[in-house]
Order: C-alpha cells, then structure tokens, then sequence
C-alpha cells in the first residue's frame, strides 16, 4: 500500500465549478503538505504549502488539512480552463532524516470545460 | 529571478548505455533534490544533495548516482541503461534548511529520457 493515495481521476468540470482534490495518507509522521500544479510537459508548480492540521487560503485556492483523519484537501474556486492540469499531493515528515524528500501522490487529472 | 534549469531536455539513449543529467539551481538555493517520474509510479525520489553532500537517499539501485559542485549545479547519471529507467527527470531546489521539511522546492521542467 502506497503511503500517500490520490484518486488518479479523470475530473472534469464545467468552468466556473469549485473543486475538491484530496489525499489521504497513512504515515503519522507527515507534517508538511504540498499541493503542486503540473501542465503537460512541464514540472511541478508549487500551488500551497502547509504546516500540520488547519486551512490555508491563496486566491481562489484552500487547502485543509485535518491530521486526525490523515487527510488533505485541495478546493478550486470559480475554476476556470486555464486550472486543467495534473494536480499532486506531496507530504514531507520534516526533521533530518527528510532532507529534500517528498513523497507523492499519483497525481488528479482535471479538465475544466468552457 | 531565473527558475530551475535542467539540460538537456530530451535524451534517447538505448539499454547499457549511461547518461547524465544536468540541474542548474535557483540562485541563493542550496539544496537539490531529484526525482524520476513515471505512469506506473508517479514521482519517487532519488536523493537530494546540500553543499556537495548527499543527505538523503530513496530506494534506488546504485546504478542511479549524483553529485553536486560548489556553485550548487548538480549532476546525476544513471548507468548501464533498462528500458525501465525511461522516464521524466526532475529536479528540485530548496535553500536547505536545517528543519528538513520547512522547506519549499521548486521544480525544474525535466529531462525526458527514453531508453530503446
């Protein structure tokens, strides 16, 4: 069983819909949360970051976190075409043993239709 | 400021042979971590480098190896090519800090490698 797991999708949505992406997780140690945007034959784009449980807000973007249920949250407002892409989850336990090390998800396939 | 660069960006090599990949980090960053994207296992991590050192390490064999120089550009290689190592190559820098996780990376555009 993976460590982190992450509905592959496809999603599709019409523009202007919100979004939910999310991840669970098994390992209790995680304490930092990503969410990163891949277009197509591109690299990861750092959308948020986050710190132990709680909610963080960025624009149209919202990430929750909720440690007791080792569970994320991604929700896209108002989305919009432009948002289609591979959404990931990435986690890092923090402390030495961590350095530069983050563990995935397999990634959420969105398509936001006009 | 100039984001994480990566050379070359397409490489077809065929089985047995070995290749080397090139990262040019974010100025002022001095962490470097890699990773290999695939369909079947998403992005697994390599290793990460901090001041020419190796500090962390995934669960990869040895023919998979890096360095980094003191301008903080890394290199990894992979040797003795399998078809199985054709994949996306990342690369990602950070500042490195101390807290390990406290640490956001930013991800260069890949190295497409494909092994015949």
């Amino acid at each position: 069983q993976k460590e982190v797991e992450q509905d592959p999708g496809p999603l599709s949505v019409p523009e202007g819909a919100i979004v939910s992406l999310n991840c669970t997780y098994s390992n209790s140690a995680f304490q930092y949360f990503m969410w990163y945007r891949q277009y197509s034959r591109k690299g990861p784009e750092l959308l948020m970051y986050t710190y132990s449980s709680g909610n963080k807000e960025d624009g149209r973007f919202t990430a929750q976190v909720d440690k007791s249920s080792k569970y994320i949250s991604l929700f896209i407002r108002d989305s919009q075409p432009s948002d289609s892409a591979t959404y990931l989850c990435a986690m890092n336990k923090g402390g030495g043993t961590s350095y530069g090390k983050l563990t995935f998800g397999q990634g959420t396939i969105l398509t936001v239709h006009p | 400021k100039a984001g994480v660069t990566q050379t070359p960006r397409y490489l077809i090599k065929t089985r047995g042979q070995q290749v080397t990949l090139s990262c040019s980090p974010i100025s002022g960053h001095r962490s470097v971590s890699w990773y290999q994207q695939t369909p079947g296992q998403g992005l697994q991590f390599l290793f990460e480098y901090f001041s020419e050192t190796q500090r962390n390490k995934g669960n990869f064999p040895g023919r998979f190896s890096g360095r980094q120089f003191s301008n903080s550009r890394s290199e990894m290689n992979v040797s003795t090519l399998e078809l199985g190592d054709s994949a996306l190559y990342l690369c990602a820098s950070s500042l490195g800090l101390s807290s390990g996780g406290a640490d956001e990376q930013f991800f260069g555009p890949g190295t497409r490698l494909t092994v015949l």
